[in-house]
């Protein structure tokens, strides 16, 4: 059964700082690994979406990696802003088309 | 990406009472999907709905509880049955894009 694991559980930075958000899962049989944003009672937002074949994507002040055959992927957010506060959530996509998330990573950037 | 209309919003129910959630989709799906996702607690798959065919649940939900229906290919509701506290969540639709998925805004359900 595949988990989904984010470390750390939750994270503190002043503005300005680059970060790095961590997530491993167990199976290592995935079609793509998506990340994404959510704020408080909200929807969820998709940030990027990495396909297995892929190492990593990038979009604006964020870098996706992912090792497929080591089970991780890591978000790299550079120039961390007060509005980057949310919680992140990386979801793996397995056989059957269904995401498995794992459990985020609350962010707050302190101005 | 993909427009999701998911209704409503938020709501405050009785215990006991149902309430059902809509998801429009602004094009044609094979499959849309379920979430819930508890106070603090991240996303859970409840089922899987494919048009023409009965919605396919995950462990730990049945269709008693969480009926499904899915009308045509750009539609679906989600009923909570017979309502309890335990149920205050908020439940999300979603539906795969060759881009990634997309999301409902998500209802937020309160059980009193």
């Amino acid at each position: 059964k595949q988990e989904v694991t984010q470390i750390p559980a939750a994270l503190s930075v002043p503005e300005g700082e680059n970060l790095v958000l961590n997530c491993s899962f167990t199976d290592s049989a995935i079609y793509n690994l998506q990340w994404f944003r959510q704020d408080p009672g909200k929807g969820l937002t998709s940030l990027l979406l990495i396909q297995s074949s892929q190492r990593e994507q990038t979009s604006g002040r964020l870098n996706a990696s992912l090792d497929k055959s080591s089970g991780r992927s890591t978000l790299y957010i550079a120039a961390s802003q007060p509005g980057d506060s949310a919680t992140y959530l990386c979801a793996v996509m397995d056989s059957s088309y269904k995401l498995i998330f794992g459990s985020g990573t609350r962010l707050l950037v302190r101005p | 990406s993909a427009v999701i209309s998911q209704k409503p919003s938020r709501d405050i129910c009785q215990r006991g009472t149902s309430l059902t959630i809509q998801c429009q989709v602004d094009s044609q799906v094979t499959m849309m999907f379920w979430y819930r996702q508890q106070p603090g607690q991240s996303l859970t798959l409840i089922a899987t709905a494919n048009q023409g065919s009965e919605a396919t649940y995950e462990s730990g939900f049945v269709i008693d509880k969480f009926p499904i229906s899915r009308p045509n290919l750009t539609f679906s509701t989600l009923t909570v049955s017979n309502m309890s506290p335990e149920d205050s969540s908020i439940y999300l639709c979603s539906v795969p894009r060759t881009w990634g998925y997309t999301f409902g805004s998500g209802t937020r359900l309160t059980v009193v």
